[in-house]
């Protein structure tokens, strides 16, 4: 059975840093994309970032583009988003989701994690 | 870039059928995915890939995409299909994946 897991979530004041990190087990984990999606409180869906199975390949929304940093140890079956330059904006909960094919990129998210809160405030 | 439009609401009775709408320019050229997502719960894929049904997701559940319009249809809706319902694709042009503005699943 597929598990995400999310943690490293927590309040930071704007302009501060934080590293969610997602670890993963049930599938081979250096075979799939993997991508951070979040949800602002009364907001819908946003995807953050996406990664390669091999970090080959590295996207990021224009919302965060400069500020996040995307990264994979697939020694340690894990994934990880260094937060730099936290807005009020980023406050979500934010989660870890897995691409649905073997090497592929621009594909379905097939499992999710529940997701780790981030609140950003003064 | 490219725009999903999704309508934020839609209300159907129990064991009615309740359709969802995706719109976007040429959609039908891309393959949608969507997703069920309930209050304090993970998003669930659906649908992948226009009309695929994942292992454990009901047969109520089938979708279409053609031209402008990507439409999620549940059939014989029951209480418990109340959520929010995302539609998904990528955008080619920068890469990045893309999802509609969510529509709230009532049943009345």
């Amino acid at each position: 059975e597929v598990q995400l897991v999310e943690s490293g979530g927590g309040l930071e004041q704007p302009g501060r840093s934080l590293r969610l990190s997602c670890a993963a087990s049930g599938f081979t984990f250096d075979e799939y994309a993997m991508h951070w999606v979040r949800q602002s409180p009364g907001k819908g869906l946003e995807w953050v970032s996406g990664i390669t199975y091999n970090s080959n390949s590295i996207a990021y929304a224009d919302s965060v583009k400069g500020r996040f940093t995307i990264f994979r140890d697939n020694a340690k079956n894990s994934l990880y988003l260094q937060m730099t330059s936290l807005r009020t904006e980023d406050t979500a909960l934010y989660y870890c989701a897995k691409g649905g094919t073997v090497g592929g990129w621009d594909t379905e998210f097939d499992s999710w994690g529940q997701g780790t809160l981030v609140t950003v405030s003064s | 870039s490219y725009v999903l439009t999704q309508p934020p609401s839609v209300s159907v009775a129990p064991g009615q059928t309740a359709r969802i709408t995706c719109w976007g320019n040429n959609i039908g050229s891309k393959s949608v995915h969507w997703y069920q997502k309930k209050p304090g719960q993970a998003p669930v894929l659906v649908i992948s890939y226009d009309v695929d049904r994942p292992s454990g997701i009901p047969e109520r559940f089938s979708a279409s995409n053609s031209g402008n319009t990507a439409t999620l249809t549940i059939n014989r809706v029951e209480a418990g299909d109340e959520a929010d319902y995302y539609c998904q694709v990528w955008d080619g042009n920068n890469d990045h994946a893309l999802f509609g503005g969510g529509t709230k699943l009532t049943v009345l």
